[in-house]
């Protein structure tokens, strides 16, 4: 049980390329979420799925995009790539039942990107 | 305004009790505590909730006060392993704010050997 994995660990892009983001989870939950960390600061909501066919906006989407290609994966896109974006970002994912559920995330190790 | 409020760093002696404590003096009748840690290079980590009454598991211990304005994340014996950056989290029990939790700042843990 692997739990949620972020594809890659690390990635140095440059100004204006793209790339994306992978997470998968095998813990059969319904809700997937991406968050940015930048240093020092403590996490940001970038896009959430609540259930697999649907996602939302959160804090900061700006310059992402995301799609629930099932159930268990969840992938964040850079379609051009700025310093600001770089950070740390993790995936998480919850059971989806009553909302008090989907406040008991679990996250994935990260992936660290740096935009030059 | 999910805001809470935290000291930015406290520090602790190994096998010593810990005593994190939160300000929420805004919160809702609906909004639980959710507090989560995140180890150096780590995801965060779920920790406890609660609602209204002290709450226990295997990993911490939550008291929250009569008035819900503050609660304290209690580790009974820190160990080298709990050093971590502690996040104190208002989550709303209501629809609209499904899954969104807000990370503040903090208060970063260091325990001493």
């Amino acid at each position: 049980n692997a739990g949620v994995t972020q594809t890659p660990k690390f990635q140095v892009l440059k100004t204006g390329q793209s790339m994306t983001l992978q997470c998968a989870q095998d813990m059969n939950h319904n809700s997937m979420y991406w968050y940015r960390q930048d240093p020092g600061m403590g996490l940001r909501l970038i896009y959430y799925s609540a259930s697999e066919g649907t996602t939302d906006k959160g804090e900061v989407p700006n310059g992402y995009n995301v799609s629930r290609l099932n159930k268990r994966e969840f992938s964040l896109r850079l379609e051009s790539a700025a310093p600001s974006q770089t950070s740390v970002y993790f995936c998480a994912s919850s059971v989806k039942g009553q909302v008090i559920t989907s406040y008991e995330q679990y996250f994935g190790p990260g992936t660290r990107l740096t935009v030059t | 305004d999910a805001k809470t409020t935290q000291p930015n760093s406290m520090e602790s002696n190994e096998e010593e009790p810990v005593h994190l404590p939160c300000n929420h003096s805004t919160i809702s009748g609906t909004d639980y505590i959710h507090w989560y840690r995140q180890l150096p290079s780590q995801g965060p980590e779920y920790v406890i909730h609660g609602l209204t009454s002290n709450v226990n598991n295997r990993m911490a211990s939550l008291a929250i006060a009569e008035d819900r304005k503050s609660s304290t994340l209690i580790l009974h014996r820190a160990t080298l392993r709990d050093a971590a950056v502690y996040y104190c989290i208002r989550g709303n029990a209501g629809g609209t704010s499904y899954g969104k939790l807000t990370f503040g700042q903090g208060t970063i843990l260091t325990v001493h050997p």
